[in-house]
């Protein structure tokens, strides 16, 4: 399984203030996605992470709040833009690899708490 | 979109115990994965199920993937204290626009020991 690192792992950031998080994987990938969990809920999926394009991103999620990059097949960030309170979650990559037929694993998650 | 209902909810069970837990949807899946996710982590892939009637068994874990391709279920066995944690299901869409973007996640079952 590919082994995929975040940062930060947690932040407390201000209202009105943007937060870029960084996901790397150890492998090359075919996908990349970013998800939201928030406080004791399921996993939403926020994009697909494109490489070298933009994003494809989920009914409810637009560019400017969650801009996002792929420059290449081991790296994303994700920015959470004009952050609220409502904001705050675990903020999760993930990724479909190249050697597992449809398996997707995730990172560890970056918990995000704005005040 | 896809609805997909996991149960139970909960789970309040005694060390030594067999667990089951299952997933239904509203419409059919062509993948089934279970995770499990532990306080502050990612959540982790236990079992992938990739056919119809397909059993698969991973340590004292077992998953099957419905006839019907529309539901799954875990079951764990003589459950010790660190099974304990939140489980969840997700399926993958046959007619997503290919790769993982069709992944709908159950709402999850919190697994609970006593001692």
């Amino acid at each position: 399984s590919a082994v995929i690192s975040q940062k930060p792992s947690r932040d407390i950031c201000q209202r009105g203030t943007s937060l870029t998080i960084q996901c790397q994987v150890d492998s090359q990938v075919t996908m990349m996605f970013w998800y939201r969990q928030q406080p004791g809920q399921s996993l939403t999926l926020i994009a697909t992470a494109n490489q070298g394009s933009e994003a494809t991103y989920e009914s409810g999620f637009v560019i400017d709040k969650f801009p996002i990059s792929r420059p290449n097949l081991t790296f994303s960030t994700l920015t959470v833009s004009n952050m609220s309170p409502e904001d705050s979650s675990i903020y999760l990559c993930s990724v479909v690899s190249s050697n597992s037929y449809n398996e997707q694993f995730f990172g560890p998650g970056t918990r995000l708490t704005v005040l | 979109g896809q609805q997909l209902n996991q149960s139970p909810q909960s789970m309040f069970i005694q060390e030594g115990e067999d667990v089951s837990m299952n997933c239904t949807s509203s419409s059919i899946f062509n993948t089934w994965l279970w995770y499990k996710q532990d306080p502050g982590e990612g959540p982790v892939l236990l079992i992938a199920l990739y056919k119809a009637g397909e059993l698969t068994s991973n340590g004292r874990l077992t998953a099957q993937f419905g006839i019907t391709r529309k539901d799954s279920f875990l079951n764990i066995s003589a459950s010790i204290p660190s099974d304990v944690g939140i489980y969840f299901c997700a399926g993958r869409d046959p007619h997503s626009g290919g790769g993982a973007d069709g992944l709908t996640f159950g709402k999850g079952t919190h697994l609970i020991i006593q001692p």
